[in-house]
């Protein structure tokens, strides 16, 4: 079946624009993450939403990153105000629900963002 | 605290031959799973193999192995038979359970694994 998406798979853009992350997830996965990868930090969490709330928004780095989820499918991320550190790789990923089958989180290919 | 450490920052290894990534981990919660991810040059993480805290063999899914050593809070990957498509970054990562209000995978820092013709 296919797997997880994401768009626009690359993004570059000027310091202090907005820009949208798009994530759908696989379907029939109620759980879904966002993750950024940049040099130095590794693989960092920023949100997981089960349906359409967000019980943990913890890894949002700053109030300029928000997330939504509509129809407990489809993820927009979206950063106000872009900064140069804002440069990175957003992977999403999803998985069924702990407790109502494998909860193997699995990876989309990425946005890579470059924010000049 | 780190709760996933991979000590290796890089390793070469012979087409053909085993190799074995280390990984070790920290965790009170009794219910968690460790999971080991491949990240090649395309940028996508591939989900390789899974071992939950409470399964009591090691997990292993074709080439893949996992040395799972609970005492040692230890998840080391074996990739056996290595082939030069293996060449990649590797992580290692765990999820702890719901419980503690955790859903996240907490990853590694990384092994480089380059396979040699």
């Amino acid at each position: 079946g296919a797997g997880v998406s994401q768009s626009p798979s690359n993004k570059v853009t000027e310091k202090g624009k907005d820009v949208e992350l798009r994530c759908d997830p696989i379907s029939g996965h109620t759980a879904l993450y966002w993750y950024r990868q940049s040099l130095g930090q590794g693989l960092e969490f920023l949100i997981y939403f089960q349906g359409n709330s967000a019980p943990d928004k913890s890894g949002l780095p700053s109030d300029r990153f928000s997330a939504e989820r509509t129809g407990g499918s489809v993820s927009t991320l979206t950063i106000q105000r872009t900064q140069q550190e804002d440069s990175a790789v957003y992977l999403c990923a999803s998985s069924h629900q702990w407790g109502q089958g494998p909860d193997t989180q699995y990876f989309g290919p990425g946005t890579r963002l470059t924010v000049l | 605290a780190q709760k996933i450490t991979q000590t290796q920052p890089g390793m070469f290894v012979q087409e053909k031959e085993a190799v074995t990534l280390d990984c070790t981990y920290d965790t009170s919660d009794p219910s968690y799973g460790l999971f080991w991810y491949k990240q090649p040059s395309s940028g996508e993480m591939i989900f390789l193999i899974y071992q939950g805290s409470y399964d009591q063999q090691n997990a292993t899914e074709g080439r893949y192995s996992l040395n799972f050593q609970k005492a040692r809070k230890s998840a080391n990957l074996v990739i056996s038979a290595s082939q030069l498509g293996d060449s990649a970054m590797y992580f290692c990562a765990m999820r702890e359970s719901p419980a503690s209000n955790d859903y996240k995978l907490s990853f590694g820092a990384g092994t480089t694994v380059t396979v040699r013709a």
